[in-house]
This record gives structure tokens, C-alpha cells and sequence, in this order.
């Protein structure tokens, strides 16, 4: 089965800085894709960058990145000039891109609460 | 832009009754999701649903569970007998055709409260 790790249970940024959220995944498949939401305190699921594993590029949502190490298995977020608008829960997603398409749940990771300081 | 809804947006219930949250999904999506989250905690799944049955099902999704599609739009989760544990925001979430990274879109949830 596969799990997803952050390991930082809080983070927090001053407003207009860099911040970098981790997350470390296990699996024994070459097929799947990882998402970042984001859970403002209105508790809504929103999804803010998708990355596949085939692709080595990593990718980009205007102020949000991905780190993208296939061999190490890591997926961190990169949030750059951060706004008082990203605080919020970020969550990390694993899911397969294996097996015919009709699953394809998502395991998440337990989250990361950012803050952003004014 | 098209959006999976959920009522209600709060559902207060006593311990033994049976609940059921219902969820709108995207009209051309095909896949259908259920999960919880504990509040503190993360999300969990809880069930899958494509071409009218369950394709897969969590550990948490006993038989005091159920999903159904009355119609061409609702997407329900019916709840028995709830427990105090069962206290949790449910969300919904709907996806598009079959591969490809087609993410999964999800509603605002519902809190269920059982008091």
C-alpha cells in the first residue's frame, strides 16, 4: 500500500517570502501522479498543482512549484511570494496511475497548517 | 466553472439514527469518491463508485455504510446507525474519464455532528 509522509506538522512565513512544504511518498509503482491541496479554514479541498511521475519536468502554477525527485521519492511545494491568502492546511496526494481507472482514490498525507505572518 | 455541491452543508444527528448526505458531482464525470476527515486529522477514503457499483471500498466503509445513485445527478452516503466516531466532515469528490492524470474534484463537505 502506498503512504504519504509530511513531516512538518506547522510552518510559517513572513508575507512575501519563499516557503517549502515536504512530503516524502512510498510505493512500489512506476505509474502515478501527486497533488498538492489546499484546506482554507472552510474546510473546501482545493487543488492547487498536479505532477505526473513520467514527466521529469517539474511543475509550475504561477507562485506555486513542485520539487520532484523520483528517486528519492519526494514532493515538496514551493510557495513564492507568499500572500496572507495561502495560509491554510496543505495537504499532500499520492494517487495510482495504475489499474484501469476505476479507483483511483488518493492517499493523503496527515498535512502541513502554514501560517503567513503580516 | 462547473462545481461538485454537497448538502447539507451541516447535519446534526443523535447517536443510532441514519443519515444521508447527498452530493451533486460534475455532470460528465464518471467516478465517484467519498471521504472523511476527522477533524484534526487527515483525509481518509472511504469509497469509490463508477458504472453503478462500488469499485473499491476502505476498511472504514463497514456495512453501516452505503453509496447509491438514485438518478443521472445525486451521488448519496447513507450512514445507518451512527456512531459518536462517525463525527467528521465527509467530502465528495467526482473525476472525469478513465486515466490520465484527471484530478479529482471535490464539494465543500458536509459536517456531520453526531451528539
Amino acid at each position: 500500500a502506498q503512504t504519504v509522509t509530511q513531516s512538518q506538522p506547522e510552518m510559517s512565513v513572513q508575507e512575501a517570502e519563499t516557503v517549502t512544504l515536504s512530503c516524502t511518498y512510498d510505493t512500489s509503482e512506476s505509474d502515478y501522479y501527486l497533488f498538492w491541496y489546499k484546506q482554507p479554514p472552510s474546510r473546501q479541498m482545493i487543488l492547487v498543482i498536479r505532477q505526473e511521475a513520467y514527466k521529469q519536468q517539474n511543475a509550475t502554477e504561477n507562485r506555486f512549484s513542485v520539487n520532484f525527485q523520483k528517486a528519492a521519492k519526494s514532493f515538496s511545494l514551493k510557495i513564492s511570494d507568499s500572500q496572507l491568502g495561502d495560509a491554510a492546511m496543505y495537504f499532500c496526494a499520492y494517487r495510482s496511475g495504475e489499474g484501469g481507472g476505476s479507483n483511483y482514490k488518493l492517499t493523503f498525507g496527515k498535512g502541513t497548517l502554514l501560517t503567513v505572518n503580516p | 466553472e462547473p462545481e461538485v455541491t454537497q448538502t447539507p452543508s451541516h447535519q446534526v444527528t443523535q447517536m443510532g439514527q441514519e443519515v444521508i448526505l447527498r452530493c451533486v458531482p460534475i455532470s460528465n464525470h464518471l467516478y465517484f469518491y467519498w471521504y472523511r476527515q476527522i477533524l484534526g486529522q487527515k483525509v481518509e477514503f472511504l469509497v469509490s463508485f463508477y458504472n453503478n457499483e462500488i469499485s473499491e471500498k476502505s476498511e472504514i466503509f463497514d456495512d453501516q455504510f452505503s453509496v447509491e445513485r438514485p438518478d443521472g445527478s445525486n451521488f448519496t452516503l447513507k450512514i445507518r446507525s451512527t456512531k459518536l466516531e462517525d463525527s467528521a466532515m465527509y467530502f465528495c469528490a467526482s473525476r472525469g474519464l478513465a486515466g490520465g492524470p484527471w484530478e479529482q474534484y471535490f464539494g465543500p463537505g458536509t459536517r456531520l455532528t453526531v451528539t
